[in-house]
């Protein structure tokens, strides 16, 4: 099991609060995403980060920001929530080992914005 | 375009049945194709892993085959347990580096009935 932490692991929240996923890894690993996936459907890429100070833009637009002050720490922020925000938040770390990179998923946020 | 395709959408089978879930996928370039389980409320964890050159691989009951001259892609399950009751992913990698990209599908939900 990957060490890849994710809270909270259910949110319900009224629209315009700001609120903040926290995701943590203790697996050293460099590379850090974000991806948003809704009930039957495929994950979309919203952030990645390359390592400390690297953020950059997946390819899905999203109106949330991410930080990477620590290797360990990858926290997405939402400063207005809204309805369309309903979602389910997934955060990963990658591993790459011979050419080959390992994607390590954790658990998921479930995000309802009322 | 780059995609990944996954059928069926779902799948209902008795327990201790045989299924086949296929993956077509039109992404180029080509460095690798994974097979993910994502359990419900869960993040999504790999299952195997096929190069170019691989053709088949087995991740004991799963076995996973390519065929990257048709870019198609099958994950046999053996002899189904009620836990195998999962969404299973396809995912293809552009490239083998921390530069590659990720393409993800939809998933088949399969349902194991006792």
């Amino acid at each position: 099991e990957a060490d890849i932490y994710q809270t909270p692991r259910y949110l319900v929240i009224g629209t315009g609060k700001k609120i903040t996923l926290e995701c943590s890894q203790t697996m050293g690993h460099d590379k850090m995403y974000w991806y948003q996936q809704d009930p039957g459907m495929e994950l979309h890429l919203i952030h990645y980060s390359y390592g400390v100070n690297s953020t950059e833009k997946g390819d899905l637009s999203s109106e949330s920001t991410v930080s990477r002050i620590r290797t360990e720490h990858f926290p997405l922020t939402l400063e207005s929530a809204r309805p369309s925000h309903t979602s389910q938040y997934l955060c990963a770390s990658s591993l790459t080992q011979n050419l080959q990179e390992t994607q390590y998923f954790g658990p998921g946020t479930r995000l309802l914005v009322l | 375009k780059n995609q990944v395709e996954q059928s069926p959408q779902s799948l209902i089978i008795l327990e201790g049945k045989n299924c086949t879930l296929q993956c077509n996928y039109t992404v180029s370039p080509f460095s690798n194709l994974r097979w993910y389980k994502q359990d419900t409320g869960r993040g999504p964890v790999s299952l195997t892993i096929m190069t170019f050159s691989e053709n088949t691989k087995s991740n004991g009951r799963y076995t996973a085959t390519l065929d990257a001259d048709t870019k198609q892609s099958s994950l046999h399950i053996t002899a189904s347990q009620l836990s195998d009751s999962a969404s299973y992913i396809c995912v293809v990698s552009d490239r083998g580096s921390t530069l590659g990209r990720l393409y993800f599908g939809r998933g088949t939900q399969l349902t194991v009935w006792p």
